[in-house]
C-alpha cells in the first residue's frame, strides 16, 4: 500500500529555532514527493516538490531514498510559519497526503 | 489564486439533505480530485476523475458520489446528510492522471445541523 507517514500531530518550536517536519513514505516505483502548506483552514498551497530542489521561504526538503524519507527543514522558524504542513507523494491515479503536522511558532 | 474554483464557500444544511459542490479546474487540467478535511481526521482522499473517467477511489460513502462533465467541472454529490459529514470539501486538479502536482481550491465548508 502506499502510504505517508508523518509521525508528529503537533510541534512546537520557538521564534529562531530550528524546525524539522518528519515525513517517510512507502517504497513503490518512483514517487514524486511534495509538501504542501495550509494557513489557518485556507487553500492548501504547494511548498516544495522533490524535483526541482529549491528553498522556499527558507525550507528545504531532502529526498532520502534509502530511508524513504522527505523531511522539511528550516533553520530558523519565524512566526509566520506557524500553519499546518501535509507530505504528499505521487503513484496509483492519486495524490497521497500524510496525516499532516500543526507547527506552531512560539513568539 | 491557484485557479481553480470552488463553489459555494460555505453551505449550511440539515440532517437527510442533499447537496452539490461544484468545482472548476484550472485552465488545461484533465484531473480532477476531491477530498474531506475534518478536524480530527485530516484530509481524507474521495475520489479521483481524469478526462470524464473515475481513476481512484478512497474512502468515499456509498452516499457520496461524483461526476466529471465534458467540460472537465466536477461535482460531489452528497447525499442523506449527517452531523459527521460536516467538514472542508478541497477540490484539486492537475495536468496529469499521474506523477504531478495538484493544485487546490479554496474548499467548501459545509456544515450539517
Amino acid at each position: 500500500a502506499q502510504r505517508v507517514t508523518q509521525p508528529e500531530k503537533l510541534l512546537s518550536v520557538f521564534k529562531g529555532a530550528p524546525v524539522e517536519l518528519k515525513c517517510n513514505y512507502s517504497y513503490s516505483g518512483s514517487p514524486e514527493l511534495f509538501w504542501y502548506v495550509q494557513y489557518s483552514r485556507q487553500r492548501l498551497q504547494l511548498l516544495l516538490r522533490h524535483i526541482s530542489r529549491e528553498s522556499i521561504k527558507g525550507f528545504t526538503a531532502d529526498l532520502n531514498k534509502g530511508e524513504t524519507s522527505f523531511h522539511l527543514k528550516k533553520p530558523f522558524a519565524q512566526e509566520e510559519d506557524s500553519a499546518m504542513y501535509y507530505c504528499a507523494r505521487t503513484g496509483a491515479n492519486n495524490l497521497f497526503f500524510g496525516t499532516g503536522t500543526r507547527l506552531t511558532v512560539i513568539p | 489564486d491557484s485557479g481553480v474554483t470552488q463553489t459555494p464557500k460555505h453551505l449550511i444544511t440539515a440532517t437527510g439533505q442533499r447537496v452539490t459542490l461544484r468545482c472548476s479546474p484550472r485552465s488545461g487540467d484533465l484531473s480532477v480530485y476531491w477530498y474531506q478535511q475534518s478536524l480530527d481526521q485530516g484530509l481524507q482522499f474521495l475520489i479521483h476523475y481524469y478526462n470524464g473517467e473515475e481513476r481512484a477511489k478512497g474512502n468515499i460513502l456509498e452516499r457520496f458520489s461524483a461526476q466529471q462533465f465534458p467540460d472537465l467541472h466536477s461535482e460531489l454529490n452528497l447525499s442523506s446528510l449527517e452531523l459527521g459529514d460536516s467538514a472542508l470539501y478541497f477540490c484539486a486538479s492537475s495536468v496529469r492522471a499521474e506523477n504531478t502536482e495538484a493544485f487546490f481550491g479554496q474548499g467548501t465548508r459545509l456544515t450539517v445541523v
